[in-house]
């Protein structure tokens, strides 16, 4: 499994862009990039998924650069309901069964 | 409405009495997982669950049994719970492995005393 890093955590206010950089130097050919979001005392909510490029839904967008190692998630327009942990995974799309969440990164959003 | 559901949400309980914690699925998932969660240590896989019948560790298994005889139901079971296993609990299913969309249960807090 590629080991993810991600900043623990940042601040913003309300109607700022905010960009949550995810280091995954180790990926593998196979491995697609997730984003979860928890709020406290919840269980993780899925945001997104991309493999490379860039990927955008109703939510969020998901920036992937050519070498894949690393990878952005761009929450447009923040408001305080934005505020909560999120979580960068990256695994292998057949066969894959196990997850790794790490400690994701807390978003306050103020404001 | 297509949900994750778990019980109990809250449980107090003392060392070595066995509990189960039941979860359940409408939405025809093959994929089940436990996680647990602990400050400073994110969440952690316990068990997961491919199909019927068909069940593997996760990286924290230790303490923890689990059986997938039905498609919706996978229940977590603590044989003989100790403090250490106190902690917030989360099921989740998708709808064919780990990296389609996880749906979350609401959480289990479980104090072992």
């Amino acid at each position: 499994l590629a080991k993810t890093t991600q900043p623990i955590s940042m601040d913003s206010y309300e109607g700022q862009e905010v960009n949550i950089t995810c280091s995954h130097n180790n990926i593998a050919t196979n491995d697609y990039i997730t984003w979860y979001q928890q709020f406290p005392s919840q269980g993780p909510r899925f945001i997104i998924q991309g493999y490379k490029t860039k990927v955008t839904n109703e939510v969020a967008s998901l920036f992937i650069p050519a070498d894949r190692k690393s990878s952005t998630l761009s929450l447009p327009r923040v408001s305080l309901s934005d505020t909560a942990v999120y979580y960068c995974l990256v695994g292998e799309g057949t066969g894959f069964q196990k997850l790794v969440f790490g400690t994701g990164t807390r978003l306050l959003v103020s404001p | 409405e297509a949900q994750v559901t778990q019980n109990p949400r809250y449980l107090i309980t003392v060392t070595g009495k066995k509990l189960t914690v039941t979860c359940s699925q409408n939405m025809n998932h093959e994929y089940m997982s436990w996680y647990r969660q602990d400050p400073g240590l994110g969440l952690r896989q316990i068990y997961y669950s491919m199909n019927v019948e068909v069940t593997d560790k996760g990286d924290v298994p230790e303490g923890y049994k689990v059986s997938r005889k039905e498609k919706r139901n996978f229940p977590l079971i603590l044989e003989s719970p100790s403090p250490n296993q106190t902690s917030l609990y989360f099921c989740a299913s998708s709808l064919a492995g780990a990296l389609n969309e996880q749906f979350f249960g609401p959480g289990t807090r479980l104090t072992v005393l």
